[in-house]
């Protein structure tokens, strides 16, 4: 399983642009890139996944570049809300899902 | 759709006993995996079930077993529960059996507390 490498904390301020990367230097041609969202007292939520290149939905962007060894999580003007662990994780689901979640990334957004 | 229901949401137990936690997956969803969450080793992987086989197992005592029946539904079983057994634990349901369905949705958890 490929392992990914992100820092343990990052502080933004309120309407600011926030850019998590994740390192993940033996991903496999098969494996997605996904980036989840955790609550403190709940479940991880989906955020998005791509492969390669660029991938925006209505909440975030994950921009991968061509060797695919890193993914930056771009999440645009956030807000007190967005204040959470955010986790990277690569893997694919042909062997069963064995997505394996590293330490995360702990933003802290101000006001 | 009704997303994953994890019950109980909340679990008080003395050691020594043992403990059933049950899952409910997003329907059509095959794939069932478990989660514990501490403060001190985050989420770790306990074993992913697929079609009512264990296709995954963690680096966990064989004290924690699980099952799948064969709508689904999942349930994980923590014998001769220790103090340290205490945490949340976290079910997620996939699609299952695909390069690209690799998104996973989880249940709100059960918090055990082990007295």
């Amino acid at each position: 399983l490929a392992k990914t490498t992100q820092p343990i904390s990052m502080d933004s301020y309120e309407g600011q642009e926030v850019n998590i990367t994740c390192s993940h230097n033996n991903i496999a041609t098969n494996d997605y890139i996904t980036w989840y969202q955790q609550f403190p007292s709940q479940g991880p939520r989906f955020i998005i996944q791509g492969y390669k290149t660029k991938v925006t939905n209505e909440v975030a962007s994950l921009f991968i570049p061509a060797d695919r060894k890193s993914s930056t999580l771009s999440l645009p003007r956030v807000s007190l809300s967005d204040t959470a662990v955010y986790y990277c994780l690569v893997g694919d689901d042909t062997g069963g899902f064995k997505t394996i979640f590293g330490a995360g990334t702990r933003l802290f957004v101000k006001a | 759709k009704a997303g994953v229901t994890q019950t109980p949401r909340y679990l008080i137990k003395t050691r020594g006993q043992q403990v059933t936690l049950s899952c409910s997956p997003i329907s059509g969803h095959r794939s069932v995996s478990w989660y514990q969450q501490t403060p001190g080793q985050g989420l770790q992987f306990l074993f992913e079930y697929f079609s009512e086989t264990q296709r995954n197992k963690g680096n966990f005592p064989g004290r924690f077993s699980g099952r799948q029946f064969s709508n689904s539904r999942s349930e994980m079983n923590v014998s001769t529960l220790e103090l340290g057994d205490s945490a949340l634990y976290l079910c997620a349901s996939s699609l299952g059996g695909g390069w690209e369905n690799t998104e996973a949705f989880f249940g709100q958890g059960t918090r055990l507390t082990v007295v």
